[in-house]
């Protein structure tokens, strides 16, 4: 398996530009979140799915930020308007769960730069 | 988040020697993970914990979480460059599928 993919892994942008980052699960794991880590506040939830129904989205900061999950293998995390605060690494990561293991397995990453 | 606070922040040791991480909780901890960072990479997966007295052990790593589950170690025998990264706890400490993290340790093993 690929493992939690994430797009672009790299996205400079200027402040008011619309930012769109991307994710596919992996195959088979029902649940999906998306988190973002930085310096100052370390890695925080933002939002999280089940069966692509959004469930908790209490961490995602303003209106200026909006997460879809069309189908059980993409999701986006859309900025807009992007602001310099926004700059951070965002994961997102998929969860396996059974009797046996309850794991989230987390992709690379996407580090936002919004000048 | 100020919910899981993990000590210390930032560890330097020589290679071959053991080491601790710590991770503590004022509320019980449903479900404990940790996780392994390095810069510019996502985490990946080490351990999770649930039970109280739990103890788990991959390679060189052990992780244990005490019995009133509001507290895990993270130990590594024989330190090893490749050890060398961030470690970060997360905890589910509602029963949901929320996870909140530590801070993270920051490890560097010096040759």
């Amino acid at each position: 398996d690929a493992g939690v993919i994430q797009s672009p892994r790299h996205e400079v942008t200027e402040m008011g530009q619309e930012v769109t980052l991307r994710c596919k699960p992996i195959s088979g794991h029902n649940s999906l979140f998306w988190y973002r880590q930085t310096m100052m506040r370390g890695l925080e939830l933002l939002i999280y799915f089940n069966n692509n129904v959004p469930i908790d989205d209490s961490g995602m900061p303003e209106d200026r930020f909006s997460a879809k999950m069309p189908n059980a293998s993409f999701s986006t995390l859309k900025i807009q308007p992007s602001e310099p605060r926004d700059s951070a690494v965002y994961f997102c990561a998929s969860r396996s769960r059974s009797v046996f293991t309850d794991t989230q397995y987390f992709g690379p990453g996407t580090r936002l730069t919004v000048l | 988040s100020q919910e899981l606070e993990q000590s210390p922040q930032s560890l330097i040791v020589q290679e071959g020697k053991n080491l601790t991480i710590n991770c503590t909780s004022s509320k019980t901890l449903y479900g404990l993970y940790w996780y392994k960072q390095k810069y510019g990479e996502g985490l990946i997966f080490l351990m999770m914990l649930q039970k109280g007295g739990e103890e788990k052990s991959h390679e060189k790593i052990t992780a244990k979480l005490d019995e009133k589950k509001q507290q895990s170690s993270l130990h590594i025998t024989a330190s090893q460059p490749s050890h060398a990264g961030i470690y970060l706890c997360g905890a589910d400490l509602q029963g949901a599928q929320k996870l909140v993290f530590g801070q993270g340790t920051r490890l560097t093993i010096n040759p």
